[in-house]
């Protein structure tokens, strides 16, 4: 059975850092591309970033880009989500995502097959 | 970037009947790579539909999708009380052009 569950999520001031990780089991982690997106209260979805199966490609939303960091542990079946200069409009549930399409080409992302239950991050003061 | 538009906004209907949701595009979208997902209150995602029209693993075959190019529908010929949730279109193919819709609400009339 996949499993992803997602843990790291406080709440932080604007202008903090956090790091967000999710734990995969279930399924040939190194094979797969993963995604995090996230959800603002009440909102739709946005997708954040995507990283390839290899660790090697990273894409990242123009909402995010320069500010978070996606890196996956492929050991460890493990991927993380670095977050820098938090603003009051990152505050959301955020959850990671399986690609559905095995060893996919850099570059291309398929539909999310398996998702966690997401983690809450809150940015106030 | 695509944008993808849902509609109707809320689609209020009764258990038995059948729904129809819309999903169109700025632009055509490539190979047909348009997903379905329901997510109901307090639970993550759930992938239905995926290239357009292939029912995910374990989705009842009363969900159904079709179309093509920016025209994209989801059908679900008879609802289930268990059906009534938020759906979103998903468009994806290229990490640097990957987006949902904003939701269709399907509420219990």
């Amino acid at each position: 059975e996949v499993q992803l569950v997602e843990s790291g999520g406080v709440v932080v001031q604007p202008g903090g850092s956090l790091r967000l990780s999710c734990a995969a089991s279930g399924f040939t982690f190194d094979d797969y591309a993963m995604h995090w997106v996230r959800q603002a209260p009440g909102k739709g979805l946005e997708w954040v970033s995507l990283i390839s199966w290899d660790g090697g490609s990273t894409y990242y939303a123009d909402s995010v880009k320069g500010r978070f960091t996606i890196s996956r542990d492929n050991s460890k079946n493990s991927l993380y989500l670095q977050m820098n200069s938090l603003r009051a409009e990152d505050t959301a549930l955020y959850y990671c995502a399986k690609d559905g399409v095995a060893v996919a080409p850099a570059g291309t992302s398929y539909y999310f097959d398996y998702w966690g239950q997401g983690t809450l991050v809150t940015v106030s003061s | 970037e695509i944008v993808l538009t849902q509609s109707p906004g809320t689609l209020s209907l009764s258990p038995g009947e059948r729904a129809t949701l819309s999903c169109r595009a700025s632009q055509s979208v490539s190979s047909s790579y348009l997903a379905w997902y329901q997510q109901k209150p307090g639970q993550a995602p759930r992938l239905l539909i995926y290239g357009a029209s292939s029912r995910a693993t374990g989705i009842p075959d009363r969900f159904s999708g079709s179309g093509s190019g920016t025209d994209f529908t989801l059908t679900i010929s008879r609802l289930e009380p268990e059906d009534f949730a938020v759906y979103y279109c998903q468009q994806y193919g290229s990490s640097l052009r990957s987006g949902f819709g904003q939701g269709t609400r399907l509420e219990i009339k």
